[in-house]
């Protein structure tokens, strides 16, 4: 049962433009999302994260948006750069167990 | 210089055989986590270790053993009963009190 549903699979994104990932849940008892970002060969680097409390969190050209009601969540990237070209996983934990369930991941590409 | 090194970056076994991959981290961190990646999909949890000397099966676990003799160390040990070994092996480890996970570099393990 997948949990954490990541979309698109691609996405393609001028320079300059805004990109936007989209992951939706299905387990209300998740009170953690971060966003994760891996360059070809890498471990995942935490990019930013969110908790319910908050419907949105901003960092630099990062930001999250959270809609509890809809159970989703969204990365947005703004002013995208060619060196934003990554896969971003999206993730999810509950409570005090620290395992995160992953979402399948977006390979974003920042054309120049 | 802080941070989690798994070693080595690269490993080719031959089918039946035992291999264990290392992890070492100098973060000071309490949890520790193993974690498989397949080509396109996201990461799935393997092991999972909050305290020396415990650890708990993750998502995927059949055909893995692991230790935690030592707080900074966690290795994974894929054995001969793992069907499908060939992947891209990711440790990761956290404090105790947030799930804020940081991971190391990866080893890609080839096994024909």
């Amino acid at each position: 049962q997948q949990q954490v549903k990541q979309s698109p699979q691609s996405l393609i994104v001028q320079k300059g433009g805004i990109s936007i990932i989209n992951c939706a849940y299905e387990n209300t008892a998740f009170d953690y999302f971060p966003w994760y970002q891996q360059f070809p060969g890498k471990g995942p680097a935490l990019l930013i994260a969110i908790r319910p409390d908050v419907s949105e969190k901003k960092e630099g050209r990062f930001t999250i948006s959270f809609n509890k009601s809809a159970k989703q969540f969204s990365l947005h990237i703004m002013d995208s750069q060619p060196g934003d070209s990554a896969t971003y996983f999206c993730a999810a934990s509950k409570g005090s167990a620290r395992q995160l369930t992953f979402g399948s991941g977006t390979q974003l590409t920042v054309l120049p | 210089d802080g941070g989690i090194t798994q070693s080595p970056k690269y490993l080719f076994r031959k089918e039946g055989q035992n291999v264990t991959l290392s992890c070492e981290q100098n973060l000071n961190h309490d949890a520790m986590y193993w974690y498989r990646q397949d080509p396109g999909q996201g990461l799935r949890l393997i092991y999972y270790s909050q305290i020396v000397n415990d650890f708990q099966k993750g998502d995927i676990a059949e055909g893995y053993s692991v230790s935690r003799e030592k707080k900074e160390s966690f290795p994974l040990t894929v054995t001969s009963a793992q069907k499908n070994p060939t992947a891209f092996y990711l440790c990761a480890s956290s404090i105790a009190s947030n799930n804020e996970q940081y991971f190391g570099p990866g080893t890609r393990l080839t096994v024909t």
